[in-house]
């Protein structure tokens, strides 16, 4: 059973380029979390999804930035035309249930150039 | 002022030494979560608890809810302990608990030989 996978691992970007994360949960589990951790700062919640539906998307910025988590597939986290301050590393978890233990992936290391 | 609060910020500690660090809370929590974050790595989940006391090999969670306060303890520590450590908690009442975590800022060890 693969952990939580994510790609790529590491992410260099233009400003104004889009840049699509992708999360693939471990096996059985339908929750997805990503997070954010910006330089120097500590990790901060984006987004939560189930399957093909957004369930609590308090933390994401207002533009730029989207997830989804289709039927079939990856979770995509997706920001479009970057800027500097996007860069940062950004990790996924999947859970089984929507309060049991997450497990995290290597996070995908964004640099806005 | 933070919703979770970790000390020491900075560990520095010699090989063998028993080592504690702290998280406090200040919101309603259904559970509680030591993470351990490699530099450049991946997150990995050490414990996830709501009450009393787990242990896993050289590693020992503790949680006192009435007072709203963890440790993590390490016993025997080497240096490939080295590691940042992260508490975060589930928080509670939010719709139902779920992984959306507040973090804390973390605790930065350094286990020398």
């Amino acid at each position: 059973n693969a952990g939580v996978m994510q790609n790529p691992r590491h992410l260099v970007r233009r400003r104004g380029q889009e840049a699509r994360l992708r999360c693939s949960p471990m096996k059985g589990h339908s929750h997805v979390y990503w997070y954010r951790q910006l330089p120097e700062e500590g990790l901060k919640f984006m987004v939560y999804l189930q399957k093909e539906n957004i369930i609590d998307e308090s933390g994401m910025p207002k533009e730029r930035f989207s997830a989804e988590f289709p039927k079939e597939g990856p979770s995509i986290l997706r920001i479009q035309q970057v800027v500097r301050g996007d860069s940062a590393a950004y990790f996924c978890a999947s859970s089984p249930a929507r309060n049991t233990e997450a497990f995290f992936g290597q996070g995908t290391r964004l640099t806005v150039v | 002022k933070n919703e979770v609060e970790q000390s020491p910020q900075n560990l520095t500690a010699q090989e063998g030494e028993f080592i504690t660090i702290n998280c406090s809370y200040s919101v309603g929590i259904s559970a509680l979560h030591w993470l351990q974050q490699h530099p450049g790595g991946g997150i990995v989940s050490l414990f996830m608890l709501s009450s009393g006391k787990k242990k896993h090999g050289r590693l020992i969670a503790t949680i006192n809810i009435q007072e709203k306060h963890s440790s993590l303890h390490i016993t025997a520590s080497h240096p490939r302990d080295s590691a940042v450590y992260i508490c975060a908690v589930n928080r509670e009442g939010y719709g139902g608990a779920t992984n959306k975590l507040i973090f804390g800022t973390g605790t930065l060890l350094a286990v020398q030989p």
